[in-house]
């Protein structure tokens, strides 16, 4: 069976800086799919990165990127010079890429960003 | 906006009720997925669908159903409410075999 974890409930982080969320992973399937969502108090999920377990570079995309750890099974996300508006809820989620595609979610790491 | 739309956005009905939520995929997915997410907690996986078929369930109350239409817009249906089945419930579509799933704005059900 497939799970995500996320140990952090909550995170502060000033603003301008970096600020890193974890997630762990359990799966048997050697091919899958990781994936972090922001869900800000307004309540719609964002997506916001994306990367495959046979992706050899981590994945980038503006000011969020994916530390992957293939061997330690972590996809943890960073997020660089943190704005008032990244407070949010994060979501860590995993898909398998074959049979069904269901995405399974972790708990959540709620982030506030201090001025 | 990401596509994929939710009707209605908000929702108050009383315990026994049934209701029905509607989601309009994104032009071209054929997968749609339901997911439930209560009161600060995680989404809860309930039932996917491609193409017009179940493909996929999780931990969907028998009290809950859904369906997908020809037009690939798809139904959800809560029946015999219950307070706690109050929550956020979030629809979202994707492509087979791309990456992401793009959310709509969830349907907000409120028990009373």
């Amino acid at each position: 069976a497939q799970k995500i974890t996320q140990t952090q409930p909550g995170m502060f982080v000033q603003e301008k800086e970096a600020v890193t969320l974890d997630c762990t992973y359990d799966t048997s399937d050697q091919s899958y799919g990781l994936f972090w969502y922001k869900q800000p108090s307004s309540g719609e999920m964002i997506f916001l990165i994306y990367q495959g377990s046979y992706d050899e570079q981590n994945a980038t995309e503006g000011r969020y990127s994916l530390n992957f750890q293939k061997a330690r099974k972590s996809a943890n996300l960073v997020i660089s010079a943190s704005q008032l508006g990244d407070s949010a809820m994060y979501f860590c989620a995993m898909r398998r890429t074959s049979g069904t595609y269901k995405y399974i979610f972790g708990t959540g790491t709620r982030l506030k960003v201090l001025a | 906006d990401s596509g994929v739309t939710q009707t209605p956005k908000h929702l108050i009905t009383a315990t026994g009720q049934r209701v029905t939520l509607r989601c309009s995929p994104r032009s071209g997915d054929l997968s749609v997925y339901w997911y439930q997410q209560s009161l600060d907690q995680g989404l809860q996986f309930l039932i996917q669908y491609y193409n017009g078929e179940e493909r996929a369930k999780g931990n969907i109350l028998e009290r809950f159903s859904a369906q997908q239409f020809p037009d690939l817009h798809s139904e959800l249906n809560l029946s015999s409410l219950e307070l706690g089945d109050s929550a956020l419930y979030f629809c979202a579509s994707s492509v087979v075999g791309a990456t992401e799933a793009f959310f709509g704005q969830g349907t907000r059900l409120t028990v009373v």
